[in-house]
């Protein structure tokens, strides 16, 4: 059974940037795709972007600019980097597995991991 | 705000039937599939419902999903105290080229 589990910082400071690692046990990285998803206090999910395997990348076109997501297949982990954060950043950082594209089909999800944005 | 639009909340006593109802557009839901996810309080969120209307093994058959144009809803029958939680609609968008969230509905089991 595949088990995803985020980790990285809990607080980060505004314009700095923000660092997330997902790690994949029970099942190889090495297939379908990896993303990250958010949700701000309050609000609802928003998907950040995703990776394939092979490095092939997709991030949502509002945090494009900032936003990088690589993938180390030898350690079995996906990572996110959010560059110039800012307070409407704080939010639960998740990452799931996403079975197929086009599709909105994530089957495993971690248990997410608060992350706030505060001097 | 989320793309696509759900109730805030729904409520019903146990053994009710409960229906959420989640709304797009033609880019969106009108043109992809539906999926569903339901979050238990403390938990990670769970695939409820895939491709509109399929459950995936272990999701009791009181669950179901149907779509409509641009329009789906999530029906919880025989509704137990365990089926308190926040209820997400998803699909892919087509405009952005990646997948668009609901902002949730809460169930309470009154």
């Amino acid at each position: 059974q595949v088990q995803l589990q985020e980790s990285g910082p809990g607080l980060v400071k505004p314009s700095e940037t923000l660092s997330l690692t997902c790690t994949v046990s029970g099942g190889s990285i090495s297939t379908y795709y990896w993303s990250w998803i958010r949700q701000p206090p309050g609000k609802g999910l928003e998907w950040i972007g995703y990776i394939y395997y092979s490095g092939t990348t997709n991030y949502n076109p509002s945090l494009k600019s900032r936003v990088t997501i690589s993938i180390d297949t030898s350690k079995n982990q996906f990572s996110l980097k959010l560059s110039s954060v800012t307070a409407s950043d704080t939010a639960v950082y998740y990452c799931a597995r996403q079975i197929v594209v086009p599709a909105a089909y994530f089957d495993c999800w971690g248990q997410g991991t608060l992350v706030t944005v505060s001097s | 705000q989320s793309v696509l639009t759900q109730p805030p909340s729904a409520s019903g006593t146990p053994g009710q039937r409960v229906t959420i109802s989640c709304s797009g557009s033609t880019s969106n839901i009108g043109s992809n599939y539906v999926f569903w996810y339901q979050r238990l309080p403390g938990t990670a969120p769970k695939l409820l419902i895939y491709s509109n209307g399929q459950r995936p093994s272990g999701v009791p058959d009181r669950f179901s999903g149907s779509k409509s144009g641009t329009s789906a809803s999530l029906a919880i029958s025989g509704l137990r105290s365990e089926d308190e939680a926040d209820y997400y609609c998803a699909a892919w968008d087509d405009s952005l080229s990646g997948p668009v969230f609901g902002g949730g509905t809460k169930v309470t089991v009154l």
